[in-house]
């Protein structure tokens, strides 16, 4: 079945320790996503790569930075993880340039950060 | 900056029971999508809306696009105990200058069913 996929499903970090999530997808969409969603909240939007091309949200800190080396794949790198950073990170995607076909969400990984 | 008005808040009810929730923007949206988050889970599309006045079912759920283009309204009909979790409807703006899928949420609706 096609479908996103998160790896890993909960990651533990220390403070200021650097930490990479993980993205992959089978449904050979051009558009995937970071979301950053906190307990009781909406997924709030990080950034996205339409193709090859990055975009961040202007609120989105430094300290988030994204790599897509292929269609397949893309990475979410936290630099230096703060405690508020502790936080559910969802990844999606869509086929876009031919209007909104719906985002697709993975299964998400739980950070915890000690 | 764009907000969408989800409500209610939450909602507690009996199996068996009908449920009704909706989404209001002061704002023209192009699409509407209505998503369900289990607890630890991503989201799940459920339904995604794409023309003015457009009603679409997916098994007991219904959801319709306003006429207006500034609200949507998603109801479950004879609810069970696995509709439990969290709603959340999503939506592009028409002012929105891109076609790379970028999505408002609103803040969801939680919802309890007692068996």
């Amino acid at each position: 079945d096609a479908m996103v996929i998160q790896n890993p499903r909960y990651q533990v970090t220390q403070f200021g320790k650097p930490v990479t999530l993980s993205c992959s997808q089978t449904l050979n969409h051009n558009v995937m996503y970071w979301y950053q969603q906190k307990s009781s909240q909406a997924p709030k939007l990080l950034f996205h790569y339409y193709d090859k091309d990055f975009n961040n949200e202007a609120d989105t800190p430094d300290n988030f930075q994204s790599r897509r080396p292929n269609t397949s794949f893309c990475f979410l790198d936290i630099r230096s993880p703060g405690l508020g950073d502790a936080a559910m990170y969802l990844c999606a995607t869509s086929s876009a340039g031919t209007g909104v076909s719906g985002q697709y969400f993975g299964p998400g990984t739980r950070l915890t950060v000690t | 900056g764009q907000q969408l008005n989800q409500s209610p808040q939450s909602m507690f009810i009996q199996e068996g029971e009908d449920v009704s929730m909706n989404c209001t923007s002061s704002s023209i949206f192009n699409t509407w999508l209505w998503y369900k988050q289990d607890p630890g889970e991503g989201p799940v599309l459920l339904i995604a809306l794409y023309k003015a006045g457009e009603l679409t079912s997916n098994g007991r759920l219904t959801a319709q696009f306003g006429i207006t283009r500034k609200d949507s309204f998603l109801n479950i009909s004879a609810s069970i105990p696995s509709d439990v979790g969290i709603y959340f409807c999503a939506g592009q703006p028409s002012n929105y200058g891109g076609s790379q899928g970028n999505l408002i949420f609103g803040k969801g609706t939680k919802l309890s069913v007692k068996p």
